[in-house]
C-alpha cells in the first residue's frame, strides 16, 4: 500500500511564526502536491513538484513556499503565518507515468494560526 | 473555465437507497475524471475514475455516468450503506494529473 505520512495531525502556531509542514511518501513517486482544504471550497492546489528540487506554483501559492531536497520528502513552508492560513493541509503523491493520474493523500495536518 | 461545480453540498439517504452526486466542468481539455472518498480524520482516497471515451463505469455499488456533450458526470451509489457516510469529491484532471481541479465536496449521510 502507498503510504503518505504527514508529520503532524494538529498544529497551533502564532501569527508571524515560520511554519514547516512535512510530508513523506514511501512509493518512489515522482510527483508530490500540497493542497489546502476548506469547507465549501474543496481542495485547492498550493504547490506541486515533479522531481527533486523542481517546483511549480498551483492556484493559491501566495504566502507559501516549498522544498523538495529528496524524492520522498516534500515540505510546505509558511514564511510568516497569518490567521487566514488556518486550514487543513493535505499532501499527496502520484506516479510519474502520464497514464496514472491517481493521487494518494496523507491524513492531513490541521493548522490553527492564532 | 477551470472550475468543477459539484452538487449537492450535503445529502441524506436512507439505507438501501440510491445516492446521486453531480458534477459539471467547462474545460474540454480535461481527460480524467476521478471521484475521491474522504472519511473523517483521513485523507481523500480514490474511489472510482473514468475517461471521457466511455459513458459509464461500474465498480460494485458505485457507478460513474459521463455525458461528454453536456460536460457533466455523476456518481451513483446503489444500495447505500451507513458505512458509505463520508465526503465525496469529484475532480477533473489533465496533463498527467498535474492539473487536477476538485469540486467543493458532498457530505453524504446514510441513515440506518
Amino acid at each position: 500500500d502507498v503510504k503518505v505520512t504527514q508529520s503532524s495531525r494538529y498544529l497551533v502556531k502564532r501569527t508571524g511564526e515560520k511554519v514547516f509542514l512535512e510530508c513523506v511518501q514511501d512509493m518512489d513517486h515522482e510527483n508530490m502536491f500540497w493542497y489546502r482544504q476548506d469547507p465549501g471550497l474543496g481542495l485547492r492546489l498550493i504547490y506541486f513538484s515533479y522531481d527533486v528540487k523542481m517546483k511549480e506554483k498551483g492556484d493559491i501559492p501566495e504566502g507559501y513556499s516549498v522544498s523538495r531536497e529528496k524524492k520522498e520528502r516534500f515540505s510546505l513552508i509558511l514564511e510568516s503565518a497569518s490567521t487566514n492560513q488556518t486550514s487543513m493541509y493535505l499532501c499527496a503523491s502520484s506516479p510519474g507515468q502520464i497514464a496514472k493520474n491517481i493521487q494518494y493523500f496523507g491524513a492531513g495536518t490541521r493548522l490553527s494560526v492564532l | 473555465q477551470q472550475q468543477v461545480k459539484q452538487s449537492p453540498q450535503s445529502l441524506i439517504v436512507q439505507k438501501g437507497g440510491i445516492s446521486i452526486i453531480n458534477c459539471a466542468y467547462e474545460n474540454t481539455a480535461f481527460d480524467y475524471f476521478p471521484w475521491y472518498q474522504q472519511f473523517p480524520g483521513k485523507g481523500p482516497a480514490l474511489l472510482i475514475a473514468i475517461r471521457p471515451d466511455v459513458s459509464e463505469k461500474k465498480e460494485g455499488r458505485f457507478t460513474i455516468s459521463f455525458n461528454k456533450s453536456a460536460k457533466q458526470f455523476s456518481l451513483h451509489i446503489m444500495d447505500s450503506q451507513p458505512g458509505d457516510s463520508a465526503t465525496y469529491f469529484c475532480a477533473a484532471s489533465m496533463g498527467g494529473g498535474f492539473k487536477t481541479i476538485f469540486g467543493a465536496g458532498t457530505r453524504l449521510f446514510v441513515k440506518a
